[in-house]
Order: C-alpha cells, then structure tokens, then sequence
C-alpha cells in the first residue's frame, strides 16, 4: 500500500518568505509517480508538477522549486518569495502502475501568505 | 486545452435521496476515476473504471455508491440513499492510456451538501 505524509499541518508566512512544504512517501513499487497539487479557497485542484521515480533531478519553475530525494523518500516543495496568491491548501500525492495509477494523497498543508 | 467538466458544481439533496453527480472526461481518455474530500480532509480516492467496468473501488465505496458510463462521453456518480456523511467535494479525474499518461486531469468538483 501507498502512503503519504505531509506532517505540517499548517504554515503561515509573511509575504516574500521563502516556505518549504514537507512530503514523505512510503511504496514498496521501484516505479512510481510524485504530485503536487494546489487547492485554492475556490476548491478545485490545480496541477503543479509530476516526478517519476527515475528522473531524481530537481525542478525550477518560476518562484516553485521541487527537492526530490529517493534517499530519505521525501519531495519536498519551496516557494521562493512567497506572494498572498500562494495562499492555499498544498496536497502532495503518488501513484503506481499497479494501482491503476490512482493517487494516495498526504492530509495536506494550509500555506497562509500575510501580507 | 481539454478539460474535465463536473456539473453541477453544488448539489444540495434532503438525507435519503439519490444523487447523480455527472463528468465528461477528456475525450480521448479511456480511464476515470471518482475522489472525495470531506471538507478540511485530504482527497481520497472511490473508484476507479476502465473497459465499462470498475478497476478499482475503495472501501469508501459500498453498494450506496455506484459508476457508470452511460454513453460515449459522460461519466456518472450515483448515491443511492444519502447520508449526512456523503457531505463532500466529489472530484472526478480521468487519463488517457499508454506507458507515459500517469497524470490524471482533475474536473472542478461538484459539492454535494446532504440536508
């Protein structure tokens, strides 16, 4: 079984703080698939990024960076100079081919941007 | 871009009715699958369906719940007797087939509020 943990329930940063997100996972698939997801107050789930477990290069895009590490099964999520947008719910998920690639999301993390 | 679409998106139903909750995926995708998120929880998967018959289901989903896909395009969640409990954003996702479509695209929610 998959398992995913966000341990930090919640954050709360003023504007242009940098602010990593944790997320720790647990599969015994060698294959599988890393998520980041945003949850604005509007409720839907915006896509951020996906990591397979093969490609450990970590990722830039714009102020979001991604720390993939298969050593200690984490993937974890910066924002550099946080802005009041960035407020929302942080949901870190993963999948495997022999689940039909369903996702098992963490509990999530609330990131509060303070102006 | 194509998109995965939910209607409604708010539902409110008296305890004890049925509900049908409708998505048309993506039209080229061949796998769906059905989430909930009580509301402050983490999203958590229901079910899953490929080939005209549920993949995969969840222990959340009992014989209340039930799939279908009724035509070429929509993609439909019944709740056969709603309890108070079934109070939740319901997302469904779906993906297109082949060794490298691991990311499922996630419609807007429909929220389902049971009275």
């Amino acid at each position: 079984a998959q398992k995913v943990t966000q341990a930090q329930t919640e954050i709360s940063v003023v504007e242009k703080e940098d602010v990593t997100l944790d997320c720790v996972y647990e599969t015994r698939d060698t294959t599988y698939y890393l998520f980041w997801y945003k949850q604005p107050p509007s409720g839907e789930l915006v896509f951020l990024i996906r990591r397979n477990s093969f490609d450990e290069q970590n990722e830039i895009s714009g102020r979001y960076s991604w720390n993939f590490q298969k050593s200690t099964s984490s993937f974890n999520f910066t924002i550099t100079a946080s802005q009041v947008v960035d407020s929302a719910v942080y949901f870190c998920a993963l999948s495997v081919r022999g689940s039909n690639y369903k996702l098992t999301f963490g509990k999530g993390t609330l990131l509060t941007v303070n102006p | 871009e194509p998109e995965v679409t939910q209607t409604p998106s708010h539902q409110v139903t008296q305890m004890g009715q049925e509900v049908i909750l409708r998505c048309v995926p993506i039209s080229n995708h061949l796998y769906f699958y059905w989430y909930r998120q009580i509301l402050g929880q983490k999203v958590e998967f229901l079910v899953s369906f490929y080939n005209n018959e549920i993949s995969e289901k969840s222990e959340i989903f009992d014989d209340q719940f039930s799939v279908e896909r009724p035509d070429g395009s929509n993609f439909t969640l019944k709740i056969r007797s709603t309890k108070l409990e079934d109070s939740a954003m319901y997302f469904c996702a779906s993906r297109d087939r082949g060794p490298g479509n691991t990311e499922a695209f996630f419609g807007q929610g429909t929220r389902l509020t049971v009275v």
